[in-house]
């Protein structure tokens, strides 16, 4: 069946270091995936989409590309600010399906 | 922007009792979703929707019920709530895919429910 993965539970870095939130995932179907943020006692709020292969999209500072050839779509950042400190998901949707997919969520602490 | 607002926002309820979170969304969407958040933890979806009068069970239907009489409302009811029904709710909506349409979702601020 589809699945997301997201293999980190907790991301804690230094102000101004680089980051990569792991995400994969799994169907056979077209995928559409995407980043959602969310901050402390707010609602998730979309970051990222995308459903195109092999195409960076950006956004605040986030980017991302989707890999279909190894199921892949790692949220990065080149340098993290106090604010990003957040929950991160990363969600699927196939193209036939209106179920959408979460992973488990990377919680991303930004240290000063 | 795409608008979805839950109430109540916070409710406190006893064990054994009937809880009705409801949705209204203003954004034409035919899909709608209830999910549960654990603390510091992940979307776990309970019911769904595609159309006015269907529902559909997730991942996590037991002890939930969800009722979708118009496109714009879906509430999610809890008959005997529990305490481990203790959580935030968050209902959200979003169109179909294709088009200029991304298919991503739009989230209430959620409604946090204790039960005591």
């Amino acid at each position: 069946g589809d699945s997301v993965t997201q293999t980190e539970g907790l991301v804690t870095l230094t102000k101004g270091l680089p980051v990569m939130l792991n995400c994969t995932y799994q169907t056979t179907y077209s995928p559409f995936l995407f980043w959602y943020v969310q901050h402390l006692n707010e609602a998730p709020k979309l970051l990222l989409k995308s459903s195109t292969d092999n195409k960076r999209t950006e956004h605040q500072g986030f980017y991302a590309t989707l890999h279909k050839s190894s199921s892949s779509f790692h949220l990065q950042k080149s340098s993290v600010q106090l604010s990003d400190s957040a929950l991160y998901f990363c969600a699927l949707r196939r193209n036939n399906n209106n179920r959408i997919f979460f992973g488990d969520g990377t919680q991303l602490v930004v240290k000063p | 922007e795409a608008a979805v607002t839950q109430s109540p926002r916070s409710k406190v309820a006893v064990t054994g009792g009937k809880v009705t979170l409801s949705c209204h969304q203003t954004n034409n969407h035919d899909y709608m979703y209830w999910y549960r958040q654990d603390t510091g933890h992940g979307l776990r979806l309970i019911h769904y929707s595609y159309v006015a009068d269907s529902t559909e069970k997730g991942d996590i239907p037991d002890g939930y019920k969800a009722s979708r009489p118009s496109q714009e409302n879906f509430s999610l009811i809890l008959e005997l709530a529990s305490l481990s029904q203790t959580a935030v709710y968050f209902c959200a909506s979003s169109g179909p895919l294709g088009g200029r349409n991304t298919g991503q979702l739009y989230f209430g601020e959620g409604s946090k429910l204790t039960v005591l």
